[in-house]
This record gives C-alpha cells, structure tokens and sequence, in this order.
C-alpha cells in the first residue's frame, strides 16, 4: 500500500544534542509537511516543500530546520532541542495543484521526548 | 485570516448513541473541509472530505455535508462504536498554498 512512513516512530534526545527525525513516501506525491502537535493541541504547521522548493511558516523557530534530497525523502532537523520542543511531530504530504482541493495524508508521527 | 471552531469536548456517549460533533468555520472564498480522526499514540487519518457547497462527505458510516450558508461542517454518526473512541479534528484548506487550518480537536469516549 502506498503510504507516509515515519521514523523513528519514538525517538528520545538530550537538552541541546541535535536530532534528525524522517520521512518517506511512496505516494510519489509532490509536496510535503512537517508540523509539530504538542499535547492536546492541534498540529502546527511548521513548513512544507512542494518539489525542492522550501516553504517556512513565519512563525517557525530558527533551530528548525529541514532537508529534501530527493522527492521521497524529507527530514527534519532540530539543531539544540530545548524541553519545549517535546511533541509528537507529523510529516504529511498531498500531490499538490490547486490548492483549495489538495488533500494531506499523514504519516504515523514521531513522538519526541527531550531529557 | 481562516479559523476553524469545534464544539467543546471533551465527548462521552455510551454504545449505539448518535454522535454529532459540531464544526464551523471562517475564510474566504471556497475553502475544502476535512475531518480527521488521531487515535491515541497515533497520526492523524483522513476520515472524510468535502470540496464545494452542499457536498456531502462520508465514510465508515460518518458523514459531514458541507454548509456554506452557514458555515458548518458538522460530524455525524447514526450508532457509534467503542473502536470510535479518538480524537476529531475538523480542518480547513484555503486558497493560501500549504497549510491545513485545525480545529482545536474534540475527544470522543464510547463506552460499552
């Protein structure tokens, strides 16, 4: 079945040590989204690539950062972990074209626990 | 901007009782309207979808048809289950490219 995987599916890092979470996809879907959901909250989209071109939310923190080596592939870097960026972080991704009947597919998110 | 409002939660219902869980939102011009489902520990599945005035969106025997005069998308189910037991999310996309607009999700509960 074609679908978004995500690993690792949990993944616990030190206050300040970078960490890399991934995405794939098998959709062949030409955009794709990282958001972030803190608990009990709605996901928070952070940026997304529609093919290599990179789309960052106004309002995302600059110790995230994001790689998209190939149109399967996307990751998500986090430079220095703070104890804020705990969360369960989604990658999602749509075939992109018009915008208003785009439809996002998410993957089965990475739960991120910062020590 | 585009804003989504859910009705506050959280929901219980016993077994086989109607569900409605109610959505309405703001935006300009002609958004599309989602509804997803998180079970817990888990990501966010697509439930159902509508993309113009008066279509109606369904699966899994949820439905949710899209009311554009009054700005509703509204979550219904005729019996739930204890497996319907999770998190709703309804959702907007606008004309602005990228970002899915979220609700503030609703927890359902089943009992048996």
């Amino acid at each position: 079945d074609a679908m978004v995987i995500q690993n690792p599916r949990y993944q616990v890092t030190q206050f300040g040590k970078p960490v890399t979470l991934s995405c794939s996809q098998t959709l062949n879907h030409n955009v794709m989204y990282w958001y972030q959901q803190k608990s009990s909250q709605a996901p928070k989209l952070l940026f997304h690539y529609y093919d290599k071109d990179f789309n960052n939310e106004a309002d995302t923190p600059d110790n995230f950062q994001s790689r998209r080596p190939n149109t399967s592939f996307c990751f998500l870097d986090i430079r220095s972990p703070g104890l804020g960026d705990a969360a369960m972080y989604l990658c999602a991704t749509s075939r992109g074209g018009t915008p208003s009947t785009d439809t996002q597919y998410f993957g089965p998110g990475t739960r991120l626990t910062v020590l | 901007g585009d804003s989504v409002t859910q009705m506050e939660g959280p929901v219980t219902l016993s077994e086989e009782a109607f569900l409605t869980i109610n959505c309405t939102y703001t935006a300009t011009g002609y958004p599309s309207l989602f509804w997803y489902v998180q079970y817990p520990g888990e990501g966010l599945q697509l439930l159902l979808k509508a993309t113009k005035a008066d279509d109606k969106g369904s699966n899994k025997g949820f439905e949710a048809t899209y009311r554009k005069e009054t700005t509703s998308f509204h979550l219904e189910k005729g019996s739930v289950q204890v497996s319907d037991s999770a998190v709703y999310f309804c959702a907007l996309r606008g004309t602005s490219y990228g970002k899915l607009t979220f609700g503030q999700g609703t927890i359902l509960t089943v009992h048996p």
